[in-house]
């Protein structure tokens, strides 16, 4: 069966300390990865997608990783504007559905 | 970049009545849309997919008499919830394919509050 889980589910930060969130993932046939943004009441916004193991792609402070079996989204010195629940998501090969992880939700205070 | 947007954003009826919510890609054509539901601290849930000018498919456990589903055209597709009741008050996210092959852009989703 296809998953995706995501670690940790919370993840609270003093702003400039750096840390990464993990998406771990078993799909029958990879066809992308992605990561999602969300903030409170709003829909999921656009980061990143990646295709096979060895990628990375980066964003200002984001950075995304991608193994045959996770993913990392490290954060670089992060701000108070990058708190919001960061989902992570597969597309496998056979398919054009997403299947989302549950959301690591990031706080970052001053 | 590629914007969808939905409309209403939020929406209070009574139990018993239909709603409809509208979801348009607005600097893209919409190949496929995607229709998700998300309850409070969870994450997304597929309720179903879309392609233009074709029957809806459904994800399992999803009634399709009660969530209708019509894609008329690229930029617009509408999630009809009828007969809401209660349980069916949720966060109502659609998202739209085919600017990139893979990738799904969000609207800013729709919250429905049935009385």
């Amino acid at each position: 069966e296809d998953q995706v889980t995501q670690s940790p589910e919370a993840l609270r930060l003093q702003e400039g300390e750096s840390s990464s969130l993990n998406c771990s993932y078993t799909v029958s046939g990879l066809r992308g990865l992605f990561w999602y943004r969300q903030d409170p009441g709003k829909g999921p916004e656009f980061l990143f997608t990646l295709y096979s193991a060895g990628e990375e792609k980066e964003k200002e402070r984001l950075k995304a990783t991608l193994t045959k079996k996770e993913s990392f989204l490290h954060i670089t010195a992060p701000k108070p504007e990058d708190s919001a629940t960061y989902l992570c998501a597969v597309q496998a090969s056979w398919a054009d559905k997403l299947i989302f992880g549950t959301g690591t939700r990031l706080q970052v205070f001053p | 970049g590629a914007v969808v947007s939905q409309h209403p954003s939020w929406v209070i009826c009574k139990s018993g009545t239909s709603v409809k919510i509208e979801c348009r890609s607005l600097d893209f054509q919409a190949t496929t849309m995607f229709w998700y539901r998300q309850f409070p601290k969870q994450s997304l849930m597929l309720m179903a997919t879309s392609n233009e000018g074709s029957k809806a498919t459904y994800e399992q456990g999803v009634e399709k008499d009660k969530f209708l589903i019509n894609h008329a055209s690229l930029t617009l597709s509408t999630l009809t919830v009828t007969s809401a009741h209660p349980e069916d008050s949720s966060f109502y996210i659609c998202s739209g394919g085919g600017r990139h092959p893979d990738t799904q852009y969000f609207g800013p989703g729709t919250r429905l509050t049935v009385l």
